[in-house]
């Protein structure tokens, strides 16, 4: 199994672009995360879903970023327009069932930018 | 609201003295509290939760409700030990969701 997984792994854009970013959870897992992490702030949650619904989107920092789940095995988190301060590693995460005390992270996307 | 917070942003010690990794916590209900683990060009994976009370590479973690903190300990730092290190917390009621604290970095220094 290859475990959670994350494209790109990296992404350098200007500013203004979209930004999309993908991720895999592993078959089975019900509950999948997404999460940004930077210096100042570590590891922030910025929206999940459980069974492909959006459950606690309070995360999101403000109407640019938007998150999908079509279907169990995809989801996509995309900023529109990006911000240089957008700049962060974006990890996504997925856990196997309700009361499961373990989330299993992907590598992460590096985005920075310009 | 629930908070975690880990005071320390960057923590350094040498190989084989003590570490100790603060984190506290504020919630109303009974938490879940859990140490996950970021090594250098690694993913980010579960150390230890403290229901299980058990150690993990020497590390231990106790809960304490008196003082709402739940600090990961190991009596002699390793040189591997070096990596990101996050406390989080799991309500009840609240599915698989996890709070972060902000992490610390342990270098851990020949």
């Amino acid at each position: 199994d290859a475990g959670v997984i994350q494209s790109p792994r990296h992404e350098v854009t200007e500013m203004g672009q979209e930004v999309t970013l993908r991720c895999k959870p592993i078959s089975g897992h019900d509950y999948l995360f997404w999460y940004r992490q930077t210096m100042m702030r570590g590891l922030e949650l910025l929206i999940y879903f459980n069974n492909n619904v959006p459950i606690d989107d309070s995360g999101m920092p403000e109407d640019r970023f938007s998150a999908k789940m079509p279907n169990a095995s995809f989801s996509t988190l995309k900023i529109q327009p990006s911000e240089p301060r957008d700049s962060a590693v974006y990890f996504c995460a997925s856990s196997p069932r309700f009361s499961s005390y373990e989330q299993y992270f992907g590598p992460g996307t590096r985005l920075t930018v310009t | 609201a629930q908070r975690v917070t880990q005071p320390e942003k960057l923590l350094s010690v040498f190989k084989g003295a003590p570490v100790e990794l603060k984190c506290n916590y504020s919630y109303s209900g009974s938490p879940e509290l859990f140490w996950y683990v970021q090594y250098s060009r690694q993913r980010l994976q579960l150390l230890l939760r403290h229901i299980s009370r058990e150690s993990i590479k020497g590390f231990t973690a106790d809960l304490n409700k008196g003082e709402t903190s739940f600090h990961l300990k190991k009596p002699f730092a390793q040189e591997e030990d070096s990596a990101m290190y996050y406390c989080a917390l799991k309500m009840n009621n609240a599915g698989n969701m996890l709070t972060f604290g902000g992490g610390t970095r342990l270098m851990v220094k020949p």
